[in-house]
């Protein structure tokens, strides 16, 4: 069955990095684009950043365009997401989410992991 | 960008009852480019409906989708005890995608 698991999260101050990690298994991870979608406390999920299945074509949103970077490894079944210079705005539960397509084009979600909280505090 | 609207933000009912749950866009969703996922506390988002209307796999029937432009609506034709949880709206059609603040369902 798919499973994906995220990892990387944790309590960090403002201005510093964090690496976060979407390991995937029971498919064919090289057929799909993936997203990073995340939740801060009480709020709706919101759109962060997309890879193609292969990697040649990712986008960000606004709101993290500059401090992010978005990669996988198709030898590894993982998917990465670099943040760097974070700030109190970016704590929220990270969630990687599989798209059914392989392309970068905006779409829905038809699995999605179980999240890694980033928690930016001082 | 386009903004979800989610009424009502709370909706207070008794198992077996009737659901009925609205999203409504500022501009119209290209194509009805529109899914619902359902999230349990502490759970992740779990699919539902994408295209408006087309059910996701393993979704029981008492569910349904309908609507296009920007009104859009999620029923619950009866209740079950796992269906008490928060529902969002994402819409597709325009990018950067964008989610709903939530509609909660809670016991009454």
């Amino acid at each position: 069955q798919v499973q994906l698991v995220e990892s990387g999260g944790g309590v960090v101050q403002p201005g510093t990095s964090l690496r976060l990690s979407c390991a995937a298994s029971g498919f064919t991870f090289s057929n799909n684009a993936f997203h990073w979608v995340r939740q801060a406390p009480g709020k709706g999920p919101e759109w962060v950043a997309v890879i193609s299945y292969d990697g040649s074509d990712k986008y960000y949103a606004d709101a993290v365009k500059g401090r992010v970077t978005i990669s996988r490894d198709n030898s590894k079944n993982t998917m990465y997401l670099q943040l760097n210079s974070l700030r109190a705005e970016d704590t929220a539960v990270y969630y990687c989410a599989r798209a059914p397509y392989p392309g970068s084009a905006t779409y829905y979600f038809d699995y999605w992991g179980q999240g890694t909280l980033v928690t930016v505090s001082s | 960008e386009i903004v979800l609207t989610q009424s009502p933000g709370t909706l207070s009912l008794s198992p077996g009852e009737r659901a009925t749950l609205s999203c409504r866009a500022s501009q119209s969703v290209r194509s009805n480019y529109l899914a619902w996922y359902q999230q349990r506390p502490g759970q992740a988002p779990r699919l539902l409906f994408y295209g408006a209307s087309s059910r996701a796999a393993g979704i029981p029937d008492r569910f349904s989708g309908s609507g296009s432009g920007t009104d859009f609506t999620l029923t619950i034709r009866t209740l079950e005890p796992e269906d008490f949880a928060v529902y969002y709206c994402q819409q597709y059609g325009d990018s950067p995608g964008t989610f709903g603040q939530g509609t909660k369902v809670e016991i009454k």
